[in-house]
């Protein structure tokens, strides 16, 4: 149980597209989904929480305008990166919670790499 | 202000030897829950324990074994006869009872040679 999948789990793009990562909760509805960014041999940074139907919470620092996080169902968040640069290019991992319950579950995550 | 502190960067140890990671953390507040995350060179962090802040009793799963003591505020992380499968980076985290963020350690690389 508590499975999280991550989709793509790796991606390249050109500078000034934009990138969309899914994060699906598969057996369970996951009413808040956190959205993370680890550099390499460091620990997670939490960009944003989003709770079903409602609008991100942005963590300091992170331009909303820039990494559009959308939780439509219980089951799904989307992380867009939006007119992405080589600095964007990170791990992206997302993570999912039950109401009521503390753990949050991980998926595998997304390496993007913007050329 | 909440903290976790993972003093050890990397430990390497040599296959059935019992490793010890460490983890510290810094809290006001009474109520809390301490977790373990495993991330292997995968890269997808895998959920270990948690345990609350009210119940100190110390657990045990297969190799693994879990020491919380308030009194130190530590929350440290045995593996008992190590194999190379345990080789990743382990974080140590905390979430505070009303809270919604995770706050993590900075991670211990444990690297388990055959």
């Amino acid at each position: 149980g508590a499975v999280v999948s991550q989709h793509p789990s790796r991606v390249i793009c050109k500078s000034g597209t934009s990138v969309k990562i899914e994060c699906r909760s598969l057996d369970f509805q996951a009413t808040t989904m956190f959205w993370y960014r680890q550099f390499p041999k460091q620990s997670l940074m939490l960009m944003a929480t989003s709770n079903e139907g409602s609008k991100a919470t942005y963590e300091q620092g992170v331009e909303k305008d820039k990494f559009l996080i959308n939780h439509a169902s219980l089951t799904l968040s989307t992380l867009t990166v939006t007119s992405a640069h080589p600095e964007d290019s990170s791990f992206y991992i997302c993570s999912a919670r039950e109401a009521g319950r503390y753990e949050q579950y991980f998926g595998p995550g997304t390496r993007l790499t913007v050329t | 202000a909440q903290k976790v502190t993972q003093a050890q960067t990397e430990i390497s140890v040599v296959e059935k030897e019992d490793v010890t990671l460490d983890c510290v953390y810094e809290t006001r507040d009474t109520t809390y829950y301490l977790f373990w995350y495993k991330q292997p060179p995968s890269g997808e962090l895998v959920f270990l324990i948690r345990r609350n802040s009210f119940d100190e009793q110390n657990e045990i799963s297969g190799r693994y074994s879990w020491n919380f003591q308030k009194s130190t505020s530590s929350f440290n992380f045995t593996i008992t006869a190590s194999q190379v499968v345990d080789s990743a980076v382990y974080f140590c985290a905390l979430l505070m009872e009303y809270g919604n963020k995770l706050v993590f350690g900075a991670g211990t690389i444990l690297r388990v040679k055959s």
